[in-house]
């Protein structure tokens, strides 16, 4: 199984300040099959990235993907004050899927 | 608008059962593979079960191996997990998501339920 570990564990940022999200893989994922959520409390995940590098549907373009084979990268442009909460990342490359432990980005 | 809608959810004992089910509409359902994730209160999430748009291939998380089984009513747009022999490890917000990758048991998803939360607890 691969493990995913992400860092930093907290990211105290303000708005406006550049946001960087780090997700290192275990082993090399296939074909980049990483994806990125977003998840604010009480709420599901929302889709921010997948294969590495592609938005979802109706995500900002504040937010890009990057990255290959065990190192990938969240970053925010610009923070938004919607953008505080957790981030995790996922690789659906290899059986089982599976998911880092997340980053929370907080309000500095 | 897609919608997933999860219910039966609730508080159980140490080996009892629970059937969850996620009800879907705005888009075709009988069309994509679907899944279960779960989250343990604060913590990170975690793939349960996948089953294909037909049902034909079915995967688990080696954690619910025998003791979950996932399955679907196509006509009914709707996604089921059976859960027995639940354990307090079991304890989580269950969502059920839709499914965009090339591969069943190996996607992404890009569309979530609200979650339904299962308590095991004596």
């Amino acid at each position: 199984e691969i493990v995913l570990t992400q860092s930093p564990g907290t990211l105290s940022l303000s708005p406006g300040e550049r946001a960087t999200l780090s997700c290192r893989a275990s082993q090399s994922v296939i074909s980049n099959y990483l994806a990125w959520y977003q998840q604010k409390p009480g709420q599901a995940p929302r889709l921010l990235i997948y294969g590495a590098s592609s938005r979802a549907t109706g995500i900002p373009d504040r937010f890009s993907g990057s990255g290959s084979g065990t190192d990938f990268t969240l970053t925010i442009s610009r923070l938004e004050p919607e953008d505080f909460a957790v981030y995790y990342c996922q690789q659906y490359g290899s059986s089982p899927g599976t998911f880092g432990q997340g980053t929370k980005v907080e309000i500095k | 608008e897609v919608q997933l809608v999860e219910s039966g959810g609730g508080l159980v004992k140490p080996g009892g059962s629970l059937r969850l089910s996620c009800a879907a509409s705005g888009f075709t359902f009988s069309s994509y593979t679907m899944n279960w994730v779960r989250q343990a209160p604060g913590k990170g999430l975690e793939w349960v079960s996948s089953i294909s748009s037909s049902s034909s291939y079915i995967y688990y998380a080696d954690s619910v191996q025998g003791r979950f089984t996932i399955s679907r009513d196509n006509a009914k747009n709707s996604l089921y997990l059976q859960m027995n022999s639940l354990r307090a490890e079991d304890t989580a917000v269950y969502y059920c998501a839709r499914d965009l990758g090339d591969y069943v048991g190996l996607g992404y998803f890009d569309y979530w339920g609200q979650g339904t939360l299962v308590t095991v607890s004596p």
